[in-house]
């Protein structure tokens, strides 16, 4: 079963702009985390934030996290064409593994 | 370190028969993970280990699914007899610990005809 819901589940852009993801979940969490998968290939992990956070950065990326929302966006700022890929969420749900949501594919456009 | 390496990239085969994929975790990372990827199911977490001990392999479809990991740089998931239903991207992924991320193979992609 998936513990996470990511909106839109496709998202086309210009260079240049901003994308903006968003993942809900379903019960209580330690961390989150966001990968990115290039088609064809394996999952790159980008962040990760934990319960007690509520906003990290990673370069282009910015992530936030609402707990009693259940929720977390991923913005990717000035968009690249090689950003084109799938975004995943995923979520531990207290435990050691790591639970995938459904994705959003993005594609950048030169 | 060379990632986690997964064997074979592709595989096919014919209903029936047996699969075995494999996968290399990188050394010193005392989790791994596989995982199936398909269009209608997205990703599945089949089984975890930690330690080389099977964790949790709740997400094992059927008794026709096994999975080993004799010892900490060799892991294997072994489909006896395979069906179509069985054709997807099988992931490994391992960690190093709890709470960081994974490092995830370049993946074998199962067609069963």
């Amino acid at each position: 079963s998936q513990q996470g819901e990511e909106d839109p589940q496709a998202l086309s852009i210009q260079e240049g702009e901003n994308a903006t993801m968003n993942c809900s979940y379903k019960t209580s969490i330690n961390n989150l985390q966001w990968y990115r998968q290039n088609s064809g290939r394996g999952l790159v992990h980008l962040i990760l934030i934990r319960s007690n956070e509520r906003e990290k950065h990673s370069g282009r990326l910015r992530v936030t996290l609402d707990t009693s929302k259940k929720s977390s966006s991923l913005l990717i700022t000035a968009s690249r064409a090689a950003d084109t890929a799938s975004y995943f969420c995923a979520t531990d749900a207290d435990t050691d593994k790591l639970i995938f949501g459904t994705g959003t594919r993005l594609q950048v456009f030169p | 370190d060379a990632g986690v390496i997964q064997s074979p990239r592709h595989e096919v085969t014919e209903m029936g028969q047996e699969v075995t994929l494999r996968c290399k975790p990188i050394s010193g990372h005392d989790y791994l993970f596989w995982y199936r990827q398909t269009m209608m199911r997205g990703l599945e977490l089949l089984i975890y280990f930690n330690n080389n001990v099977p964790i949790d392999d709740s997400g094992m479809p059927e008794d026709r699914f096994s999975a080993k990991m004799p010892n900490a740089s060799f892991s294997t998931l072994k489909i006896q007899p395979s069906e179509p239903r069985d054709s997807a991207v099988y992931f490994c992924a391992s960690s190093p610990g709890t709470g960081v991320g994974y490092t995830f193979g370049s993946g074998t992609r199962l067609t069963v005809v």
